[in-house]
């Protein structure tokens, strides 16, 4: 099984809300991955964790959070997003023979 | 120079071609390099990895050349269903996408 799901798949919210979108794997991966993805580009590293702790952080604004409760789930908090931060949001897993990806969440910031 | 660089394309091929890409990247000390395809609004799926002997699997065939630091793509007896955007992955600690090359295979 090489499932990766992502929840929600489309999410719409304003410039002042707060939300978070979901991440979970249950093949033993230890390396989890965020990535954002615009139309016609290539995915855009945010944030990997390995072993649940956070190992690269890619100069991503503050304005996104991620969190590694266990070492199946992710999460990335989302607040105060700008409307240019509308795009394909990515979570992938890996246990070093390549990542798997979940099918996104497609995010719309108004 | 960007870190993992490809051709952008398009690569109009017909059915029954053959088609190569190739996939730059800067860091020496990478050590990972996987292929993946990516259909329109799609995620990317995992093709192959790239080993330093190469591999093959079925249709597809991956090589690696350190010395001149890039990895190929070569698909045979190209199928319409081949359409997409191909993205190489090179490791060093993360993984940086290239740019990605579009393939339309057309009937």
């Amino acid at each position: 099984d090489t499932e990766v799901t992502q929840t929600p798949k489309h999410l719409v919210m304003g410039m002042t809300n707060k939300k978070s979108l979901k991440c979970e794997q249950h093949m033993g991966h230890r390396a989890m991955y965020w990535y954002k993805q615009k139309a016609k580009k290539p995915p855009e590293l945010m944030f990997v964790y390995s072993y649940e702790k956070l190992s690269i952080n890619e100069s991503v604004p503050s304005r996104f959070s991620p969190e590694c409760p266990n070492s199946s789930l992710l999460n990335l908090h989302l607040h105060a997003l700008q409307p240019e931060d509308s795009a394909l949001y990515l979570c992938a897993s890996s246990q070093g023979s390549g990542m798997y990806f979940g099918a996104g969440t497609r995010l719309s910031v108004l | 120079r960007k870190e993992v660089e490809q051709d952008p394309g398009p690569f109009n091929v017909p059915e029954g071609a053959t088609v190569a890409f190739n996939c730059t990247y800067s860091n020496s000390a990478s050590q990972s390099f996987f292929w993946y395809r990516q259909d329109c609004r799609k995620e990317p799926k995992l093709l192959m990895s790239v080993y330093s002997s190469g591999n093959e699997d079925g249709r597809f065939t991956a090589q690696l050349n350190r010395a001149s630091q890039y990895i190929s793509l070569l698909i045979r007896d190209s199928k319409l269903s081949d359409s997409a955007t191909y993205l190489c992955v090179v490791n060093a600690a993360n993984g940086i996408f290239g740019t990605g090359t579009r393939l339309k295979v057309l009937a």
